[in-house]
């Protein structure tokens, strides 16, 4: 099982829409949780990070973690077309020193 | 102030020959990583620094691949001999510490001929 699992989609909302990207983790002691958007050909860039359990919202963004589910997702409201890119999961935990794993990415285009 | 910097951005070079890339990483920051991003995958950890100690190479292939970050800055990774298979993108980050959000660079794309 790998530590964070991503639905590589593709995912297609229309613009305006409400894009939802979800993200399931294996371990339980993990901590800090991330989301990165990667347009092609460039390298990711960090949207939003999440501690504590419930919603954390920064503009269209919202990101939502559920710990004893073990999930955290995100929302990205009135959908634009710039919107399209993928979207990676990361996750850390003390007790794997830290390290960064990160899901595969959802592909996410918005349809004009 | 300036993110994280890369170089070079594009390398092609032969199998069997070396290559290396550098990262000069955000200023104050204390943790510094390397990934390999091949196309339609997560990037994958290959060696994570804790300043100038290196505490986390397990995904490294110490074969061929060595790194190093001397004086806990700026730090080298370099594969010698290169293989077909290394033709990948090979991604810095840094962060304040562990466990903080980590920042990119733009990252090298290696073609191995």
């Amino acid at each position: 099982q790998k530590e964070v699992e991503q639905n590589s989609g593709p995912l297609s909302v229309p613009e305006g829409a409400i894009a939802s990207l979800n993200c399931t983790y294996s371990d339980r002691g993990s901590q800090s949780f991330f989301w990165y958007r990667q347009y092609s050909g460039k390298s990711p860039e960090l949207i939003m990070f999440i501690y504590s359990n419930g919603d954390k919202e920064d503009g269209r963004f919202t990101a939502q973690l559920n710990k004893a589910s073990q999930y955290v997702s995100l929302l990205i409201r009135d959908s634009q077309p710039s919107d399209s890119a993928t979207y990676l999961c990361a996750v850390t935990a003390m007790n794997t020193g830290n390290q960064f794993y990160f899901g595969t990415g959802t592909s996410l285009t918005v349809i004009p | 102030e300036a993110g994280v910097v890369q170089s070079p951005r594009y390398k092609i070079i032969e199998k069997k020959q070396p290559v290396a890339f550098w990262c000069n990483p955000i200023s104050g920051h204390n943790t510094l990583y390397w990934y390999l991003q091949n196309l339609g995958q997560g990037p994958e950890l290959l060696i994570r620094y804790e300043n100038e100690e290196a505490v986390d190479d397990s995904q490294l292939p110490k074969d061929r691949f060595s790194a190093e970050r001397l004086k806990g800055v700026d730090s080298t990774l370099k594969i010698q001999p290169a293989e077909l298979g290394d033709s990948a993108v090979y991604l810095c980050a840094s962060s304040f510490q562990g466990n903080t959000e980590a920042f990119f660079g733009q990252g090298t794309r290696l073609t191995v001929v």
